[in-house]
């Protein structure tokens, strides 16, 4: 069956900006989780969403935002992009009800902010 | 403050001998922890898991070893192969049977040297 699927794979933007990252769980998940990757800070969670409403928020300022759509497909925002918010966001799905190690993710978005 | 720590950013190894790959957590609540690699590219992958009732978890050539008394868990890889070559993300839940967020380390770059 198909992976998740993240798009866009890359992108640019300058400071201020706002950004919009999609996400497509493998079917049949109803889990959807956000990552940022930056380089020595490893994964750092972001939200995690399950049958459209969030359960789960980490550590990043309001300026991150995401929401799940009824078909289970995702989208997190950045607003007012800053030089730090350059990563890769990753995007992880499971089927929600327990977690055995089984979060799949995607190939991620790589996010460069100028 | 990280909550799961891989102190050691990067190791090298020779194909055919041993990689041990350690990580420590802080926060005494977690129950549950994986092993995730990641390929360059690419999204990372469920590799083992171990719950805090167990003290080993072997998998092929992949064992982990968890000491709940000191916080610390440890991959080992035997025999390591060029294909191991990836970083390793450490990750540690607070649960197993009901999705929590999974917090995860900064990661171990592994390279095998043929």
């Amino acid at each position: 069956k198909a992976g998740v699927t993240q798009t866009p794979r890359y992108l640019i933007k300058t400071r201020g900006q706002q950004v919009t990252l999609s996400c497509s769980p493998i079917s049949g998940h109803r889990s959807v989780s956000w990552y940022q990757q930056t380089p020595g800070q490893g994964l750092q969670f972001l939200f995690e969403y399950f049958s459209e409403t969030q359960r789960n928020k980490g550590n990043f300022p309001g300026r991150f935002s995401g929401r799940q759509f009824s078909n289970s497909r995702s989208e997190m925002n950045v607003s007012t992009l800053e030089l730090g918010d350059s990563a890769l966001y990753l995007c992880a799905s499971s089927v929600g009800q327990a977690l055995t190690g089984e979060l799949f993710f995607g190939e991620g978005s790589r996010l460069t902010v100028l | 403050d990280q909550q799961v720590k891989q102190n050691s950013p990067s190791l090298s190894v020779q194909e055919g001998r041993i990689s041990i790959l350690n990580c420590d957590y802080t926060n005494s609540m977690f129950d549950y922890f994986l092993w995730y690699k990641k390929y360059p590219a690419e999204g990372p992958t469920f590799l083992i898991s171990i719950s805090s009732i167990k003290d080993k978890n072997e998998d092929g050539r992949f064992t982990v070893f968890l000491n709940k008394s000191a916080k610390h868990l440890s991959l080992h890889i035997v025999p390591s192969q060029p294909g191991d070559s990836a970083v390793y993300f450490c990750a540690a839940s607070e649960t197993e049977t009901s999705y929590d967020k999974v917090i995860f380390g900064p990661g171990t770059s592994l390279s095998v040297i043929p």
